[in-house]
C-alpha cells in the first residue's frame, strides 16, 4: 500500500503562470517532508523541505504547504519557467522527531512540463 | 565537484553474472544510503549507513544484495546471480545525522540485465 500518493501522473503549464503539485500522505508518523526535481538520466534534486511543526516553506519561486488534518502537501512554483519541466517527487520520512532515521518514501512522481 | 558519485554510470550484464556499484558520498557526510527506481515508479529504499555500520535495510534487499562501506566512506552494493527483474537505477544518496533529512544524491548507476 502506497504511503505516499501523487495522484497526477502529469501536469502542463504556460510560463509564468503557477505550478501546483499535489502530494496525500497516509502515516500519520511522518514528520518531515521534502520536495525533489528530477531530469532525465539524473539523479533527484533536492528542492524543499518542511518539517511537520511548520504549514508553510518558501524558498524564492518555490513554497511547500503542508495540511496536516488532511495529510496533503503542496508545492507551488511561481512563476513557471521552461526550465521547471521536470519529474517531481513528493517524500515523506518519519525520521526527524523519532521512527526509522533511515529512509524516505517517495511518491511515483508528476511529470511537470511548462510551455513557452 | 563535492556531489554523491557513482560508477560505473551504465552497466550491462548478462543474466547470471554478478555485478558491484561503488558511491562516493559527500566527504562530511555520515549517512548513506541506496535506492532503487524504475520505470514510472519513485525511488524505493534498500538500505542506509551511518558511518560503516549498516543501520536498515528494506525487504526489497534479498539475500542476493550486499552492502558494505568498510571504513565509513565510499560503499559498494553487490548483486549476485542477477535476474532481469534486477533492471533498475541504483542511487545512491548521503546526510549528515542532525541536519534534517535531506539526501543528496548521485547520478544513479542504470543496471540493464539481458
Amino acid at each position: 500500500d502506497q504511503q505516499v500518493k501523487q495522484n497526477s501522473p502529469s501536469l502542463s503549464v504556460q510560463e509564468g503562470r503557477i505550478s501546483i503539485l499535489n502530494c496525500d500522505y497516509t502515516n500519520s508518523m511522518f514528520d518531515y517532508f521534502l520536495w525533489y526535481k528530477k531530469y532525465p538520466a539524473e539523479g533527484p534534486t533536492f528542492l524543499i523541505s518542511i518539517s511537520s511543526i511548520k504549514d508553510k516553506n518558501e524558498d524564492g519561486r518555490f513554497t511547500v504547504f503542508l495540511n496536516k488534518s488532511a495529510k496533503h502537501l503542496s508545492l507551488h512554483i511561481v512563476p513557471s519557467q521552461p526550465g521547471d519541466s521536470a519529474v517531481y517527487f513528493c517524500a515523506a520520512s518519519g525520521g526527524l522527531y523519532g521512527g526509522s532515521q533511515g529512509n524516505l518514501i517517495f511518491g511515483k512522481g508528476t511529470k511537470l512540463s511548462v510551455k513557452p | 565537484d563535492t556531489g554523491v558519485s557513482q560508477d560505473p554510470r551504465h552497466k550491462i550484464t548478462k543474466r547470471g553474472q554478478n555485478v558491484t556499484f561503488r558511491c562516493d558520498p559527500i566527504s562530511e557526510h555520515n549517512r548513506l544510503y541506496w535506492y532503487r527506481q524504475t520505470l514510472g515508479q519513485g525511488p524505493e529504499f534498500l538500505t542506509y549507513f551511518q558511518n560503516e555500520a549498516q543501520l536498515e535495510k528494506s525487504r526489497l534487499l534479498s539475500d542476493r544484495f550486499s552492502a558494505e562501506r568498510p571504513k565509513g566512506s565510499f560503499s559498494t552494493l553487490e548483486i549476485q546471480r542477477t535476474e532481469q527483474g534486477d533492471s533498475a537505477m541504483y542511487l545512491c544518496a548521503s546526510s549528515f545525522q542532525g541536519e534534517g533529512v535531506e539526501a543528496f544524491f548521485g547520478q544513479g548507476t542504470r543496471l540493464t540485465v539481458v
